[in-house]
């Protein structure tokens, strides 16, 4: 089966850096997406990942290891508004138009 | 562009009673999809399409239909509202030039109470 694994709640403080790590379970591998959801809000998309390696947008950095089904999302300079949820995603095995979600790792970032 | 968007904001059904929630994009998306989100949990696909006309199953397509007549609208019918269908009800919409799918537009969402 298909399953993804991130940690439930993460709790850092304004400045620092957190990494959320996520593990995934997926035959035909396709790529690892992030999304960040605020409480009664929408989730929004924040990066991709198709090859190994670090892509970074900002603050947010995003990192794949396909031999390690592995990936995690790299928050620098951590600010208030960073507070959220944290979903990876996946496509579906064998049907790159599904998106599996993760169950999400909520960060709360404390003064 | 008004994005993504859906209606209701918030509804509350007794059991057994039907309804349709409307979603439209005015992005001219190919891809729409459906999905739940129960407390704590990711977001679930209930269904998804890929252009007017062509729909499939998500994970959990039971006790929900949809149809797409049109590029801009997806509406998701439940047939029969049971308790187990409280959620809150998210809308999608991405690009299909670029498969895998992976970078979608959500709408604002419908939160349902089934009582």
């Amino acid at each position: 089966g298909q399953s993804l694994e991130q940690p439930s709640e993460v709790t850092a403080v304004e400045g620092a850096i957190v990494q959320i790590n996520c593990t995934y379970q997926t035959s035909g591998f396709y790529g690892l997406s992030w999304y960040q959801q605020h409480d009664g809000g929408a989730p929004t998309f924040l990066s991709y990942n198709a090859l190994d390696g670090l892509e970074e947008t900002g603050r947010f950095s995003s990192f794949l290891s396909r031999s390690d089904s592995y990936g995690y999302l790299l928050l620098q300079e951590l600010q208030m508004k960073d507070s959220a949820s944290y979903f990876c995603a996946v496509p579906f095995s064998g049907g790159y138009n599904k998106l599996i979600f993760g169950a999400g790792t909520r960060l709360a970032v404390h003064p | 562009n008004a994005g993504v968007t859906q209606t209701p904001k918030f509804q509350v059904l007794k059991t057994g009673q039907s309804m349709t929630l409307q979603c439209a994009q005015d992005m001219n998306h190919e891809y729409m999809s459906w999905y739940r989100q129960d407390p704590g949990m990711g977001l679930r696909l209930i269904h998804y399409s890929v252009g007017a006309g062509i729909t499939d199953q998500g994970e959990v397509p039971n006790g929900y239909n949809v149809s797409r007549s049109t590029t801009e609208d997806f509406p998701l019918r439940l047939l029969s509202a049971a308790p187990s269908q409280t959620s809150v009800y998210f809308c999608a919409s991405s690009y299909s030039g670029q498969p895998p799918i992976y970078e979608q537009y959500f709408g604002p969402g419908t939160r349902l109470t089934v009582t």
